[in-house]
């Protein structure tokens, strides 16, 4: 079946600091890809999405480029700000949503001023 | 944009007691509803699948009976932990997709979650 495999945590920033977490999966035929933000103590926002090959997902100031090469969705942001200290979800979904989402196990990131 | 609302945010109560969660969708109607189950440190376990006016689609190793779902309209669906014990703790969200012109790349959206305790 679909897996989404994403890099453990938790990760430590500092203010200002180059950000990337690591995501692959594996599916088959061509799933969409998302990354999804979880604040403590509230549910998911959908943070970015890419619906197919070589589709850049963005917003926020983070990116994340659908590599179906390599089967990675890893999500960058140039500089995180302390309020970007949250749990990051890779997931994929066959049906672009609409279908049931495969999540990844969560990378909690915190960044320190 | 589109607002899931949960509720109650945070539930505590006796073993055995039932406890219903509540999933509203504000803006939108809600044809299909999802539950999940997060436990401490792991991600979101598809629990089952509701479409409104019929059955829940339950995943594979969830107790129907157990977690009675209904979602009786197009902006409410619930959530009941029947008979709830210790083992039953754990972070429940839903999520909701809604009616549009181009249903395959709708995301879903995420109600806050409910953090439900038992004693």
């Amino acid at each position: 079946g679909d897996s989404v495999t994403q890099m453990e945590g938790p990760v430590t920033l500092s203010e200002e600091a180059f950000l990337t977490i690591n995501c692959t999966y594996t599916a088959t035929g061509y799933p969409s890809l998302f990354w999804y933000v979880q604040y403590p103590g509230e549910g998911l926002q959908l943070l970015l999405k890419a619906t197919k090959a070589d589709d850049k997902g963005s917003n926020k100031g983070f990116e994340a480029t659908y590599r179906k090469e390599t089967t990675s969705f890893h999500l960058e942001k140039g500089s995180v700000q302390v309020s970007d200290s949250a749990v990051y979800f890779c997931a994929l979904s066959q049906g672009g949503g609409y279908q049931k989402v495969t999540f990844g196990t969560g990378t909690k990131l915190q960044v320190i001023p | 944009g589109a607002v899931v609302s949960q509720h109650p945010s945070r539930v505590i109560c006796k073993s055995g007691t039932s406890v219903k969660i509540e999933c509203r969708s504000l803006d939108f109607q809600a044809t299909t509803m999802f539950w999940y189950r997060q436990f401490p440190k792991k991600s979101l376990m598809l629990m089952a699948t509701s479409n409104e006016g019929s059955k829940a689609t339950y995943e594979q190793g969830v107790e129907k009976d157990k977690f009675l779902i209904n979602h009786a309209s197009l902006t409410l669906s619930t959530l009941t932990v029947t008979s709830a014990h210790p083992e039953d703790s754990s972070f429940y969200i839903c999520s909701a997709i809604g009616e549009g012109k181009t249903r395959s790349n709708q995301p879903q959206h995420f109600g806050d979650g409910t953090r439900l305790s038992i004693l």
